[in-house]
């Protein structure tokens, strides 16, 4: 199985702060690579598949990079709605499998 | 608007059956697979299960918690994925999402949710 080491668990960010959450997979999976938001008690939204492209409607300040083994997930200057947990996924192989998740929290 | 409509979870008794349905609307089911998902209270998103369209064999793949007591499958003709879940766990209790997931023809994977229905296992 494919592990997806997600970093980090947990932060703390200001309203306009540039934030990166990492991604590390075990082995190469391409591009097949999705970043979630969730929020509390809501149904988790795509913002980033294919590693780096971003879902219609999904604000520019959010952006995905990275192949084969490294990924991020950028939000360039956060805003009160962005303060969410964030996931991501990995397609390329079965299982399909998550990181354990980066819950963003206000500072 | 694409919608996917989950139901048929509720209280079960461990060793039981259950079997979830996924009905949707809004795009063409057929082209696409999809996927069941859960999530355990308090815990992370799992991916569950994955059925093919047709046109890639209607074949299905399963995560280990679940294989051999999971089956997945599909009906196009009234665009409903279903989740049969026999020999159920405590530890399969969460929220059940169902996803569309058209990887291989397209770009629609995992981009439209259902609102989930909560599954409890317990005596």
């Amino acid at each position: 199985d494919i592990q997806m080491t997600q970093s980090p668990s947990a932060m703390s960010a200001s309203v306009g702060d540039r934030v990166t959450i990492t991604c590390r997979a075990s082995q190469g999976i391409n591009n097949h690579l999705v970043w979630f938001q969730q929020k509390p008690g809501k149904v988790p939204e795509r913002l980033i598949y294919a590693a780096s492209s971003l879902q219609s409607g999904v604000p520019s300040r959010f952006s995905g990079s990275g192949s084969g083994t490294e990924f991020t997930l950028t939000i360039s200057s956060l805003q009160p709605e962005d303060f969410a947990t964030y996931y991501c996924l990995q397609h390329n192989s079965y299982p399909i499998t998550f990181g354990q998740g980066t819950r963003l929290e206000i500072k | 608007e694409v919608q996917l409509v989950e139901s048929g979870g509720g209280l079960v008794q461990p060793g039981r059956s259950l079997r979830l349905s996924c009905t949707t609307s809004g795009f063409t089911f057929g082209d696409n697979g999809m996927s069941w998902f859960r999530q355990a209270p308090g815990k992370g998103l799992e991916w569950v299960s994955f059925i093919r369209n047709k046109a890639y064999g209607g074949t299905a793949n399963y995560a280990a918690s679940v294989s051999g007591r999971f089956i997945i499958s599909r009906d196009d003709s009234k665009s409903i994925a279903y989740l049969q879940m026999n020999s159920l766990k405590t530890e399969d209790t969460a929220v059940y999402y169902c996803s569309r997931d058209g990887r291989g023809s397209n770009i629609n994977y995992f981009d439209s949710w259902g609102q989930g229905t909560l599954v409890t296992v317990s005596s």
